[in-house]
């Protein structure tokens, strides 16, 4: 039963363009979220994350946004650039659960030159 | 640079051949984990230390055990591995407070003959 859903498995955009990956959760105890990135033969990289008292996280390019009544938060890349092409990972802690995170499957972005 | 290392990067073992992987971290971390990512799917937590503390998913096998001796070293042990096993594992650290972010080691991918 996957609680954090990332239906996209992959991704491509233009260089200079807008990326959007999206990610679903169905648990309401999630209330911390998390993206990593991960490039091949590596491990996954935090990027950004942003707690459910907020709808909205923003550190240069990168913006992460949480509609909670839609169980939904999604990650914008502005201008995506070809390093951005990895896998990119939606992650979630329940409240009162220490440390774990629930991972989805990941999306992999492809920006083109 | 301070960072989780992973040996070895390649890891082949016989069917029912117990199998150790190695995790170590120079970031003096509490907090270990262990993951394990089978294709195409998402990474999936087995177990955590904080500190000495052990914590057990609800769901990890038996099969599968770890031992941390120091803060810088924790340990993977698969008794018996099956073909399933196959899989990269991560590892991972952080500290507190619990919504600092995770940082991960390069994987251990496990093939099994």
């Amino acid at each position: 039963d996957q609680q954090v859903k990332q239906n996209s498995p992959s991704l491509s955009v233009q260089e200079g363009r807008i990326s959007i990956l999206n990610c679903d959760y169905t648990n309401s105890m999630f209330d911390y979220f998390l993206w990593y990135k991960k490039y091949p033969a590596e491990g996954p990289t935090f990027l950004i994350s942003i707690s459910s008292i907020k709808d909205k996280n923003e550190d240069g390019r990168f913006t992460v946004f949480l509609n909670k009544s839609a169980k939904h938060l999604s990650l914008h890349i502005v201008p995506s650039q070809p390093g951005d092409s990895a896998v990119y990972f939606c992650a979630a802690k329940e409240r009162g659960s220490n440390y774990k995170l629930t991972f989805g499957k990941g999306t992999l972005l492809t920006v083109n030159p | 640079d301070a960072m989780v290392i992973q040996n070895p990067r390649y890891q082949v073992t016989q069917f029912g051949k117990p199998v150790t992987l190695s995790c170590s971290q120079t970031l003096n971390h509490n907090v270990m984990y262990w993951y394990q990512q089978k294709s195409s799917q998402a990474p999936k937590l087995l177990f955590h230390y904080y500190d000495k503390d052990f914590n057990n998913e609800a769901d990890t096998p038996d099969n599968f055990q770890s031992r941390r001796p120091n803060t810088s070293f924790c340990f993977l042990d698969i008794r018996s591995p099956g073909l399933g096993d196959a899989a990269m594992y991560l590892c991972a650290t952080s500290r507190p407070p619990i919504h600092q972010p995770q940082h991960f080691g390069d994987g251990t991918r496990l093939s099994i003959l």
